[in-house]
């Protein structure tokens, strides 16, 4: 079972508009949710993250918005580009001594010229 | 930014035979892992390793893994003997302190295919 789940599975946008990926988790122990975006044949980067402390997370054009209550976070990426074409991983963890990222199955974003 | 670098970056290798995939992270960090992602879906975590010891480990983790970073060089893993479902790109990641902000930094991977 999924703990950490995205949607949708892919998207496609015009360049310009406005990306919205969603994000849920079950374990009401994570406390930490990076999103991290892969090239193809490139690593994953940290591209922002927020934690429980946290509604909204904003970095230029990416902002995290959390919905504690329903466990729901959603990356909004404004005037979307071409070079944002990635994968883009929800990622959670929770206080420990190891840290470990959960990721889900990622959102497949293509944004069209 | 800090790098994680992975050799080789890709491997062939026969099904039953040994492989070390080696993994040198960024150089202040303590906390490192390894993760397997199949076929560009999502990343699994296999391990992670501090102090010289592992301290967690996924049931992906099978016996025929172990890793090591014998005095702080490359941190290894070691599959014996490797199996088709093997097959993946794992990657390695670090961290400088795992308990606090997650921020995992991951290398560009390495492939391997089982035959």
């Amino acid at each position: 079972q999924q703990q950490v789940r995205q949607s949708p599975q892919s998207l496609t946008v015009w360049e310009g508009e406005t990306t919205i990926l969603n994000c849920s988790y079950e374990d009401s122990t994570f406390d930490y949710f990076p999103w991290y975006r892969q090239f193809p044949g490139k690593s994953p980067a940290l591209l922002i993250a927020i934690s429980l402390v946290s509604n909204k997370k904003e970095d230029g054009r990416f902002t995290i918005f959390f919905n504690k209550r329903e466990k729901k976070l959603s990356l909004h990426i404004t005037d979307s580009q071409p070079g944002d074409s990635a994968t883009y991983f929800c990622a959670a963890s929770k206080a420990g001594n190891t840290r470990k990222l959960i990721f889900g199955l990622g959102t497949t974003l293509q944004v069209q010229p | 930014g800090p790098k994680v670098l992975q050799i080789p970056s890709h491997q062939i290798i026969d099904m039953g035979q040994m492989v070390t995939l080696n993994c040198d992270p960024v150089s202040n960090h303590l906390y490192f892992y390894w993760y397997k992602q199949i076929l560009g879906q999502q990343m699994e975590f296999l391990v992670n390793f501090y102090n010289g010891k592992v301290m967690e480990k996924s049931k992906l983790f099978k016996d025929q893994f172990s890793v090591e970073r014998p005095d702080g060089s490359y941190f290894t893993l070691k599959i014996q003997p490797t199996a088709l479902e093997d097959s993946a790109v794992y990657f390695c990641a670090s961290s400088f302190s795992g308990a606090n902000t997650g921020q995992l930094y991951f290398g560009e991977g390495s492939k391997l295919t089982v035959l």
